[in-house]
């Protein structure tokens, strides 16, 4: 069965940054594009950013461009989310998916919590 | 950005059938998909292409999609069943998926 475990997440300073990451098993990273989606408990689902196969190409929510950057490392199976100048509404879960033949995702990690505050 | 409205709750009864809806703007003319959250746990694709089920997802899951609306169909309601259920478009103008505000389904 296909597995995505994210890590990374915790405390962060506002201002501050964090790095998540997420490794994927039983299956070939590389051949999929990746997304981050979060959610803030208690609340729904909001899309964060999506790379494709190689990371050349690289999408992000107006509320996260210019300070989140999605790379992969497919050699090592792992995608990453680079969080930079951290603001308290990024307080939430973030999940890693992988995205599905017909622009679906099929695949999600357990998430880790990220939580900004002084 | 594509808006997708869902009820915030729909109520059932063990056995009966539940409807889940999402409303959007010619969503028939797109195609929907479905999540299903328990808590603490990651979403499920549940129903993709409108229809159609991941492999080991049970019959009971269907789904239609016309007009306006999209509608999640789960018959023979189980306790098990209880869950937030979200719905997902793609918006091809900004090549994101778009996701529902979500439907909480309590099996009464």
């Amino acid at each position: 069965e296909v597995q995505l475990v994210e890590s990374g997440g915790g405390l962060g300073q506002p201002g501050g940054s964090l790095r998540l990451s997420c490794v994927a098993s039983r299956f070939t990273l590389g051949d999929y594009w990746m997304h981050w989606v979060r959610q803030v408990p208690g609340k729904g689902l909001v899309w964060v950013s999506r790379i494709n196969t190689d990371g050349s190409s690289k999408f992000y929510a107006d509320s996260v461009r210019g300070r989140f950057t999605i790379s992969r490392d497919n050699a090592k199976n792992t995608l990453y989310l680079q969080m930079n100048s951290l603001r308290p509404e990024d307080t939430a879960v973030y999940f890693c998916g992988r995205e599905g033949s017909g622009y679906y995702i099929d695949a999600w990690g357990l998430g880790t919590l990220v939580t900004v505050s002084t | 950005s594509y808006v997708l409205t869902q009820p915030p709750s729909v109520s059932v009864a063990p056995g009966e059938t539940a409807r889940i809806t999402c409303g959007g703007n010619n969503i028939g003319r797109t195609s929907v998909h479905w999540y299903q959250q328990k808590p603490g746990q990651a979403p499920v694709l549940v129903v993709y292409y409108d229809s159609d089920r991941p492999s080991g997802i049970p019959e009971r899951f269907s789904g239609s999609n016309s007009g306006n609306t999209a509608t999640l169909i789960i018959r023979r309601v189980e306790a098990g069943d209880e869950a937030d259920y979200y719905c997902q478009v793609w918006d091809s103008g900004s090549d994101h998926p778009v996701f529902g505000g979500g439907a909480r389904l309590t099996v009464l």
